[in-house]
């Protein structure tokens, strides 16, 4: 199975800051890489699709970007709707496997 | 877009438990779906997904051989029969369903199973 290390686990952050997350693979996924966004008690939403495709409706401050198998989500401008949990999703093979997860706390 | 699971609740281990999933607003046979779960405070867990026809699933090692992912496009319903039930299967399960085979567009809001005696 391939395994995805995310991080970090928790970053404390500022409104306006620009906040970085990564994602690594435990081998090539190519750009199968997703990013979701997880606000308590509701489901995840769908930032990032294919590394680097933002989807329709998010805002362009979210961005992703590959190297090799070094994946990266980067927040621009934090706006205090985005703090919450981010994860990372390989959607190269089966089983789909997630990041642990990167929980963006108001600093 | 809507998915709306149901069928969680509370089961002793040892028991099994049958989730469904009703969507609607979309073609539901031409999708494939996932299920995806969350124990409490925790990250999230791929599960399994069936084909948009039923032809292939797969299976997440935790669970391989115990659940049955399977889904009735007459009926725009998808199901996850669970046997064996642990305690470590307790979680909020997601239906999600997949575009092009590289991303999760849609969630459901969720159903909570509890496994304990």
């Amino acid at each position: 199975d391939i395994q995805m290390t995310q991080s970090p686990s928790t970053l404390s952050a500022s409104v306006g800051d620009r906040v970085t997350i990564t994602c690594r693979a435990s081998q090539s996924i190519s750009n199968w890489l997703a990013w979701y966004q997880q606000k308590p008690g509701k489901a995840p939403k769908l930032l990032i699709y294919k590394a680097s495709s933002l989807e329709i409706g998010v805002p362009s401050r979210f961005s992703g970007s590959a190297s090799g198998t070094e994946f990266t989500l980067t927040i621009t401008s934090l706006q205090p709707d985005d703090f919450a949990t981010y994860y990372c999703q390989q959607c190269d093979s089966y089983p789909w496997t997630f990041g642990q997860g990167t929980k963006v706390e108001i600093k | 877009v809507q998915l709306v699971e149901s069928g969680g609740g509370v089961v002793q281990p040892g028991r099994s438990l049958r989730l469904s999933c009703a969507a609607s607003g979309f073609t539901f046979n031409s999708f494939n779906i996932h299920w995806v779960r969350q124990a409490p405070g925790k990250g999230l867990e791929w599960v399994a997904v069936i084909w948009y026809d039923g032809s292939n699933k797969y299976y997440s090692d935790s669970v391989k051989g115990r659940f049955t992912i399977s889904r009735d496009n007459s009926k725009n319903t998808l199901y996850l029969q669970m046997n064996s039930l642990r305690a470590e299967d307790t979680a909020v399960y997601y239906c999600a369903r997949d575009l092009s085979s590289s991303r999760i567009d849609y969630w459901g809001q969720g159903t909570l199973v509890t496994v304990s005696s």
